[in-house]
């Protein structure tokens, strides 16, 4: 069974920093690129950063690049985002979600359960 | 960046109705376009990947159509579990992009 657990959300004040972790398990790590989205209270979903498989590859939403920085450790299967200089908009739920490609196809496969960053002094 | 608009916004139908939620993309996405479901407190799940095909595990009262710029999600005979928001997706180019969403509720 795929299972990705997200961890290190929190209360941070505006100007801190977290950096959050998702452990991932059930599939090969290793093969996927991974991404955070990331859904602020009751609005939509956007996308926030990827990293490819063996991390040498990464791209940022344009609200957060110079801020975030994505890496993964794949020994331990785990996907990471440190968030630096935080903003009350970074307000949100983060999701860790793999990415299922093919040649004529790419979708978010498996998601996370979130976790909650809340961006307030 | 590619903006994907999605219509309506929210929707009230009842058990047992054919629904018809369309998404439309800014520029031409081919068939890069997927659809995921999300019930309250819940992660997002897939349901349409690359236009018109269904994931595994998903009923097939779902399915999907279009390409290029315009798209349909439809269910044709709404089940309770099926009231939730839904979203498309493109996938054609980076920033992978979402439309803002359409609720589904009950009439």
């Amino acid at each position: 069974e795929v299972q990705m657990v997200e961890s290190g959300g929190g209360l941070v004040p505006p100007g801190g920093s977290l950096r959050l972790s998702c452990a991932a398990s059930g599939f090969t790590f290793i093969s996927y690129w991974m991404h955070w989205v990331r859904q602020a209270p009751g609005k939509g979903l956007v996308w926030v950063s990827r990293i490819n498989p063996d991390g040498s590859s990464t791209s940022y939403a344009g609200s957060v690049k110079g801020r975030f920085t994505i890496s993964r450790d794949n020994a331990k299967n785990t996907l990471y985002l440190q968030m630096n200089s935080l903003r009350a908009e970074d307000m949100a739920v983060y999701y860790c979600v793999s990415l299922y490609s093919t040649t004529w196809s790419e979708y978010f496969q498996h998601w996370g359960q979130g976790t909650l960053v809340t961006v307030s002094s | 960046d590619i903006q994907m608009t999605q219509s309506p916004s929210s929707l009230s139908a009842s058990v047992g109705d054919r629904v018809t939620i369309t998404c439309r993309a800014s520029q031409s996405i081919s068939s890069y376009l997927n659809w995921y479901q999300q019930k309250p407190g819940k992660a997002p799940k897939v349901l349409i990947y690359a236009a018109s095909n269904l994931q595994s595990g998903v009923p097939s009262r779902f399915s999907g159509s279009g390409s290029g710029t315009d798209f349909t999600l439809t269910i044709s005979s709404l089940q309770p579990e099926d009231f939730a928001t839904y979203y498309c997706q493109q996938s054609y180019s980076t920033p992978p992009t979402f439309g803002q969403g359409t609720k589904l509720e009950i009439k």
